[in-house]
């Protein structure tokens, strides 16, 4: 149904290292965002792409980083892991329009040790 | 965005009707509230949105009173597939930079 795809499915680092999640979006979405969720809580926002523009951010460090290409496939960038950067990281894409059409992936699941 | 309250969790028995209530009481006027929902691994997905009175949609409906000041998500006959988070989230229309809360575990139970 949702077309929207991430990559890896799970991660496992350790402090201080630096992990880069890729999102493709589902076809004819030009906006990302990118949210965090830990274990047991909803996801935050961190930050969304619009036409490989920035576009928002919620309240992360710069350390959280992003990218969106031209074909608006997207990544995520974390430098100098924090164990506390262990949770699910899901990405959703969506025409920039309507908010139904926001569409999520599965999600990474990052583990930092 | 307003600060959204909900159970943290409910169950219910196959077959029944499950409402579940969201108290918004600072939502602002051009606040639409919207409903997510979430199971284990994988991202949440949208349910239901309105800004007034009464929406429906293939799987849910939405009553919100005339002081919007609340929400109510109503899921009829529920099955056990319907065992999942629900999310209750309240922002401008067209927000795509959403905060989710806690959520409403909802279990059914056979």
């Amino acid at each position: 149904e949702t077309g929207v795809t991430q990559s890896p499915t799970h991660l496992i680092k350790t402090r201080g290292q630096q992990v880069t999640l890729r999102c493709s979006s589902q076809s004819g979405h030009n906006t990302v965002s990118w949210y965090q969720q830990a274990l047991g809580q909803g996801p935050q926002f961190i930050f969304q792409y619009y036409r490989e523009e920035e576009n928002g951010r919620g309240n992360f460090p710069p350390r959280f980083s992003g990218l969106q290409f031209p074909n608006y496939s997207s990544e995520l960038n974390v430098n100098a892991l924090e164990l506390d950067d262990s949770a699910l990281y899901l990405c959703a894409s969506s025409s920039g329009l309507v908010i139904e059409t926001q569409y999520f992936g599965p999600g990474t699941r990052l583990l930092v040790l | 965005l307003a600060k959204t309250t909900q159970p943290i969790s409910m169950d219910s028995y196959e077959g029944q009707e499950v409402n579940i209530t969201c108290s918004h009481n600072n939502i602002a006027t051009n606040d639409y509230i919207t409903w997510y929902q979430q199971f284990p691994s994988q991202g949440p997905r949208f349910i239901i949105q309105g800004y007034k009175t009464k929406v429906t949609n293939e799987v849910a409906s939405l009553f919100i009173p005339a002081d919007r000041k609340s929400s109510t998500l109503s899921l009829p006959r529920v099955s056990l597939s319907d065992t999942a988070v629900y999310y209750c989230l309240v922002g401008p229309f067209g927000n795509e930079k959403l905060t989710f809360g806690t959520g409403t575990r909802l279990t059914i139970i056979p």
